[in-house]
């Protein structure tokens, strides 16, 4: 079967750094998406990685291991906005994206 | 460019009434899909199309339809509503699947009583 697994929740301190994790098994494997969603509103974008390493966007970094069928996603300077819960969805052979149920990351001050 | 617009925001239906969800894009996206989310679970894929015309079943289709009559709409029809179709609607499109990015609309928020 085709599973990902994601934290429920975290929490962090306003300004440190966090790392949030995520493994998928699929039915093959054409890239790996990170997408935000504040409560109450739709996914947003962040990154789209397909080749291993680590890939850096501004204070957000998304990193894949295809071997290990392993990715995280790292938040530099935590900001209260960044309260939000951060969505994991791998891309299967079909071309379809199989989605985690999100990480939660609750920032406090 | 408005993206990705829902209709209605929130809807309260009977059992057994019936509604569609209305989805329209302006990015000229080919594909477009369907979503419904559930507290505590990911997105799950309901229907998607690959451009006017063309439809297919995602993962969890059963007690909906839909129609691709153009580019931009892609409406979603609850025929005899239930409460397990309680949820979180989402309209998503991409210019292709897969690896390109999807835009998604603000969502429908539907109980059914």
């Amino acid at each position: 079967g085709q599973n990902i697994d994601q934290p429920t929740e975290m929490t962090a301190t306003e300004g440190a750094i966090v790392q949030i994790n995520c493994t998928y098994q699929t039915s093959g494997f054409n890239g790996l998406f990170w997408y935000q969603q504040h409560a109450g509103e739709a996914p947003t974008f962040l990154s789209y990685n397909v080749l291993d390493g680590l890939e850096e966007k501004g204070r957000f970094s998304s990193f894949l291991s295809r071997s290990k069928g392993y990715s995280y996603l790292l938040l530099k300077e935590l900001q209260m906005k960044d309260s939000a819960s951060y969505l994991c969805a791998a891309v299967d052979s079909n071309y379809q994206l199989i989605w985690g149920a999100g990480t939660k990351l609750i920032i406090k001050p | 460019n408005a993206g990705v617009t829902q209709t209605p925001k929130f809807r309260i239906l009977k059992i057994g009434q019936s509604m569609t969800l209305q989805c329209t894009q302006d990015m000229n996206h080919n594909y477009m899909y369907w979503y419904r989310q559930d507290p505590g679970m990911g997105l799950k894929l309901i229907y998607y199309s690959v451009g006017a015309g063309i439809t297919d079943k995602g993962e969890v289709p059963n007690g909906y339809n839909v129609s691709r009559s153009t580019t931009e709409d892609f409406p979603l029809r609850l025929e005899l509503a239930a409460p397990s179709q309680t949820s979180v609607y989402f309209c998503a499109s991409s210019y292709e699947a897969g690896y390109n990015e999807q835009f998604f609309g603000p969502g429908t928020r539907l109980t059914v009583l």
